[in-house]
């Protein structure tokens, strides 16, 4: 069974700095990873994912993730935030060709001016 | 383009009311599932269907029933409403290359 931890429940972060949001995984085979973002009162949308090839993947709105198999991470950054990105961000993962997705706690970026 | 839809987006019950929360599909998507949201616990999965007529239990199914028969919908329904059933719940169907698409949610209260 596959199982998520985001390392922070909430980050508080001021505009135009860089930010980094953590996630660990655990899982026996071999697994896709996302992360995705819920702004309030919305549903999530998907920011980035891996499923296979290079480690470094480009998401939207300037995010972008690192997957490290050695350390089963899958680390959110961003070099400079803005108010906008203000949201909770949730990491899943899934094993390869399976279909249910497993989500972390969520961590609440706050982006203050 | 609509489309995952959820209706009603916010519903109060009584104590072992019954309800159906209604999700359709417009993008013939075969996954679709059914989470619930709970403050500081992320999303849970309650039941999860990979094709109209095959659905299958996640990881907290206790008090909630599914069906699909067609590709479009997927209903959630609870029997016997409690208060520990008090959540956001989230329909989301999943395309071909892994990515989940989600409703707007519903806001549900048993009181």
């Amino acid at each position: 069974a596959q199982s998520v931890t985001q390392l922070d429940s909430q980050v508080p972060v001021f505009e135009e700095a860089p930010v980094e949001l953590r996630c660990n995984y655990s899982s026996s085979v071999s697994v896709y990873l996302f992360w995705y973002v819920q702004y309030p009162n919305q549903g999530l949308q998907l920011l980035l994912k891996y499923l296979s090839g290079s480690t470094l993947v480009k998401g939207i709105n300037g995010f972008e993730a690192e997957f490290n198999k050695s350390q089963t991470s899958f680390h959110l950054r961003k070099p400079s935030v803005h108010i906008s990105d203000t949201a909770e961000y949730f990491c899943a993962v899934s094993h390869t060709g399976g279909f249910k997705t497993i989500f972390g706690a969520g961590t609440r970026l706050f982006v203050k001016a | 383009n609509a489309g995952v839809t959820q209706t009603p987006k916010f519903r109060i019950l009584k104590i072992g009311q019954s309800m159906t929360l209604q999700c359709t599909q417009d993008m013939n998507h075969n996954y679709m599932y059914w989470y619930r949201q709970d403050p500081g616990m992320g999303l849970k999965l309650i039941y999860y269907s990979v094709g109209a007529g095959i659905t299958d239990k996640g990881e907290v199914p206790n008090g909630y029933n599914v069906s699909r028969s067609t590709t479009e919908d997927f209903p959630l329904r609870l029997e016997l409403a409690a208060p520990s059933q008090t959540s956001v719940y989230f329909c989301a169907s999943m395309s071909e290359n892994e990515k989940l698409f989600f409703g707007s949610g519903t806001q549900l209260s048993v009181l």
